[in-house]
């Protein structure tokens, strides 16, 4: 089945430094991949869309100048945490879902999910 | 865009009993999916529901959605330790997915 691989799992940073986060789709090809956060005993709020080769779409209240994707290839995307605050400490995850019919089999459409990323800004 | 609402937010229950957690839609969906988080995991797929009054089963959990594929509902019979976690709804568009709020579910041995 399709494997979405997140990296880091944990990091702990100092206020006003970067992060960068990577999500590699394993055995598939992702041209769309999704960045969500979450906070404790919340839901995931979806951040973004990244898209291989094109700028990424924010949702709305999501500051793309702190929170820079890039989807340089098909099976890599990074969120870049810049400047990050404590504010940002959150749980970060991405998720995908493959191009082709062949990686979800029919009927079965659903989106795969890293193992996410815990960020504490201190 | 599309917005679902989760109910309820939180439920207890003692293992063997049983649990629903319903999903609604002030629009009409074209599917509907429905996740799993484990505590401290992340959310792993579990069901896609696309036709009108479509239930379908996977062992002791049962999903529905609704004639007017505004609702959607999951029934978990016989609870065990092993359903803990977070429960989440949402309408799975190809380009995007937008989750309820999740139901978490707590089972007491």
């Amino acid at each position: 089945g399709a494997v979405v691989s997140q990296h880091p799992s944990r990091v702990i940073c100092k206020s006003g430094t970067s992060v960068k986060i990577e999500c590699r789709s394993l055995d598939f090809q992702a041209t769309t991949m999704f960045w969500y956060r979450q906070f404790p005993k919340q839901s995931l709020m979806l951040m973004a869309t990244s898209n291989e080769g094109s700028k990424a779409t924010y949702e709305q209240g999501v500051e793309k100048d702190k929170f820079l994707i890039n989807h340089a290839s098909l099976t890599l995307s990074t969120l870049t945490v810049t400047s990050a605050h404590p504010e940002d400490s959150s749980f970060y995850i991405c998720s995908a879902r493959g191009g082709q019919d062949r990686d979800f089999p029919r009927g079965n459409y659903g989106y795969t999910f890293g193992s996410g990323t815990r960020l504490t800004v201190v | 865009g599309q917005q679902v609402m989760q109910i309820p937010q939180y439920q207890h229950v003692q293992e063997g009993e049983d649990f629903t957690t319903y999903c609604n839609s002030s629009t009409t969906l074209s599917n509907i999916q429905w996740y799993k988080q484990r505590p401290g995991g992340h959310p792993v797929f579990l069901i896609q529901l696309v036709k009108s009054g479509e239930v379908k089963k996977q062992k002791r959990l049962t999903f529905q959605f609704g004639e007017a594929k505004k609702n959607s509902s999951l029934h978990i019979t016989a609870t065990q330790t092993t359903d803990v976690g977070t429960y989440f709804c949402g309408p799975g568009g190809y380009n995007k997915l937008i989750f309820g709020a999740g139901t978490r579910l707590a089972v007491h041995p």
